[in-house]
């Protein structure tokens, strides 16, 4: 079966420091990855996706991705928070196929501080 | 193109009651996936639907059912409600008929069962 590990489930971060999600997979095959941000009273919006085609993944609002297969890692990245980067983050992994779905981890709510 | 809607996004139901939430899906998007969302549990699957057939099912009791409509638009029905079933309910649409589920999320149900 198929499951991510998110470490964290609270990060601080300075406004303009490194923002740093982490997210370990767990998947007998090559998985499809993502990343989805979760503001208040909203639904998911995807950041990202990881598909195979190219190992470091740029998403909206300046984050991206680095799929380490080593590392079984795929690790959210921004250079410098911002206040509106304040919400909840979910990586997600999904299997291929017509029967796939996205097996979500728990979460790293982001907390970003003047 | 318009997002997914949801509808209600707020409801309030008694214990033993049931409940049919609605999903209309952005045109052209042919999968339909349900999630439930609590503190406890997080982010849960609860089943997709494709072309009004249901193509993946959670691991939740049979209170909890689906179903697509010809033009795609989903409901799901939750029968003799329990207080655990207070959740944020999750609708997803997918343009892909396989592969990987690049799903957009509409904003949500807030069921609360007293």
């Amino acid at each position: 079966a198929q499951s991510v590990t998110q470490l964290g489930s609270h990060v601080s971060v300075s406004e303009g420091a490194l923002v740093l999600l982490r997210c370990n997979y767990s998947s007998s095959v090559p998985p499809y990855l993502f990343w989805y941000v979760q503001y208040p009273n909203q639904g998911l919006q995807l950041l990202l996706k990881y598909t195979s085609a190219a190992t470091l993944v740029k998403g909206i609002n300046g984050f991206e991705a680095e799929f380490k297969k080593s590392e079984t890692s795929f690790h959210l990245t921004k250079p410098s928070a911002h206040m509106s980067d304040a919400a909840e983050y979910f990586c997600a992994v999904s299997g291929t196929g017509t029967a796939s779905k996205l097996t979500f981890g728990t979460g790293t709510r982001l907390q970003v501080t003047l | 193109k318009a997002g997914v809607t949801q509808t209600p996004r707020y409801l309030i139901k008694t214990r033993g009651q049931q409940v049919t939430l609605s999903c209309s899906p952005i045109s052209g998007h042919r999968s339909v996936s349900w999630y439930q969302q609590t503190p406890g549990q997080g982010l849960q699957f609860l089943f997709e639907y494709f072309s009004e057939t249901q193509r993946n099912k959670g691991n939740f009791p049979g209170r909890f059912s689906g179903r697509q409509f010809s033009n795609s638009r989903s409901e799901m029905n939750v029968s003799t409600l329990e207080l655990g079933d207070s959740a944020l309910y999750l609708c997803a649409s997918s343009p892909q008929t396989s592969g990987p589920l690049e799903q957009y999320f509409g904003p949500g149900t807030r069921l609360t069962v007293t």
